[in-house]
């Protein structure tokens, strides 16, 4: 299955933003989803992991959840702050491989 | 604290071969999977290889299979990735990323990275 993500979204200072993760087949439901930022330059660190648990240190701005009605899964950041801008990838798996959607990048205004 | 430091990366011909390893701390290595994870220059994630703890179980992505190999020594905490046949699409930054406890494909800490580049 793939992951679809928009290619980019973007707020003010403050303001909140979703980014939403499809999945093309399959429920979303059967695999738990990730959620990983990446600044400029870069690695990628987690934000969320299995659906909607935040590892220790990010703070509760970042949220996920899934939408079985729309089979997708979403990543919302309030309180947007201008550290915040970066590209955001969801990932889940299958029996054997792990997929990554393409990337949104945020940013904030 | 969970540090991964990758390293072995450079500058490789078409049909070479190179061998990357992520050097692990701050945690019960061989209690966990680990993962190779890359990045074209400009490009997204693209998940390549995992290992589990014990290193008796591997899996490939389908783009790698047959030419790269993903072992481990539990008794160095670090992991490797020998890349043979190497072809200019292999270019990318490598990455090594710990894997959620119990879980063969999600992630919570990754390295920093180190650079294949497969070019004449």
């Amino acid at each position: 299955f793939m992951l679809t993500q928009p290619h980019s979204v973007s707020a003010s200072p403050g303001k909140t933003v979703t980014i939403s993760c499809t999945r093309s087949s399959g429920s979303i439901a059967s695999n738990y989803v990730q959620w990983y930022q990446q600044r400029p330059g870069s690695s990628p660190t987690t934000v969320i992991y299995e659906d909607n648990q935040r590892p220790s240190g990010v703070p509760d701005r970042f949220s996920g959840s899934i939408d079985s009605s729309s089979n997708s899964a979403s990543l919302t950041i309030s309180g947007l702050k201008t550290e915040d801008e970066a590209d955001y990838y969801c990932q889940s798996y299958d029996s054997s491989n792990a997929i990554f959607g393409g990337g949104t990048k945020v940013t904030v205004l | 604290e969970v540090q991964l430091l990758e390293s072995g990366g450079g500058l490789v011909q078409p049909g070479g071969s190179l061998r990357v390893s992520c050097a692990a701390s701050g945690f019960t290595f061989h209690s966990y999977a680990m993962s190779w994870v890359r990045q074209a220059p400009g490009k997204g994630l693209e998940w390549v290889s995992v290992i589990s703890g014990s290193g008796g179980s591997t899996y490939y992505a389908d783009s790698v299979k047959g030419r790269f190999t993903i072992s481990r020594d539990n008794s160095k905490d670090t992991l490797y990735l020998q890349m043979n046949s190497l072809r200019a699409e292999d270019t990318a930054v490598y990455y090594c990323a710990k894997t959620v406890r119990g879980s063969l494909y999600y992630f919570d800490y990754w390295g920093q990275g180190t650079l294949v580049t497969v070019s004449s």
